[in-house]
């Protein structure tokens, strides 16, 4: 089962805009993680955020966590064509062990 | 290339076949996963292994599915008697677990595709 969802699950929109993503979980979480994969490739890990962290940034991204609510973003700022892609969160929780539990993910797609 | 790597990258293969998928982690890591993802769909655990030891398996990874890690370091997965079901992107990952968490690092996946 998946425990993270993504919202949307599709979004385009034009080089230069901010992109916001967003993903929702269910249990108690000691972290969310946040990867990006190209079409037919593997996956890239973009940033970690700690449950006892709320907010992150690494360049132009930005991620924000809450834990009362169970969810997380993802911001891009100044978005490129070259940040067409997929996005997914991942969780790593007590309850499911020592794995990843990943969501459906979000398809950005950037429009030069 | 000091990254993960999969091999082969693409497998075509016939329903009832046998294939095996290997997988080369960063040499540093202790920790080796594999997952499967299909279209659409985010990655999904199959199994892992903390050095050579197995610890956990899914309960997608039916008795046809073996996954070995003899020395600690590569490892493979076998798929017996495919079905047309097992088509996916299987996915390797390892990381570096000391105390706490630790981000993964994937390969870039093998394809298979049972005809």
């Amino acid at each position: 089962s998946q425990q993270g969802e993504e919202d949307p699950q599709a979004l385009s929109i034009q080089e230069g805009e901010n992109a916001t993503m967003n993903c929702s979980y269910k249990t108690s979480i000691n972290n969310l993680q946040w990867y990006r994969q190209n079409s037919g490739r593997g996956l890239v890990h973009l940033i970690l955020i700690r449950s006892n962290e709320r907010e992150k940034h690494s360049g132009r991204l930005r991620v924000t966590l809450d834990t009362s609510k169970k969810s997380s973003s993802l911001l891009i700022t100044a978005s490129r064509a070259a940040d067409t892609a997929s996005y997914f969160c991942a969780t790593d929780a007590l309850e499911y062990g020592n794995k990843l539990v990943f969501g459906a993910g979000t398809i950005l797609r950037v429009k030069s | 290339d000091t990254g993960v790597s999969q091999d082969p990258r693409h497998k075509i293969t016939k329903r009832g076949q046998n294939v095996t998928f290997r997988c080369d982690p960063i040499s540093e890591h202790n920790r080796l996963y594999w997952y499967r993802q299909t279209l659409g769909q985010g990655p999904e655990f199959l199994t892992y292994f903390q050095n050579e030891a197995q610890l956990e398996k899914s309960r997608l990874l039916s008795d046809r599915f073996s996954a070995e890690r003899p020395k600690g370091s590569f490892s493979t997965l076998e798929i017996q008697r495919t079905e047309q079901g097992d088509s996916a992107m299987y996915l390797c990952a390892s990381s570096l677990r000391l105390a706490g968490t630790a981000e993964q690092f994937f390969g870039p996946g093998t394809r298979l595709t049972v005809l």
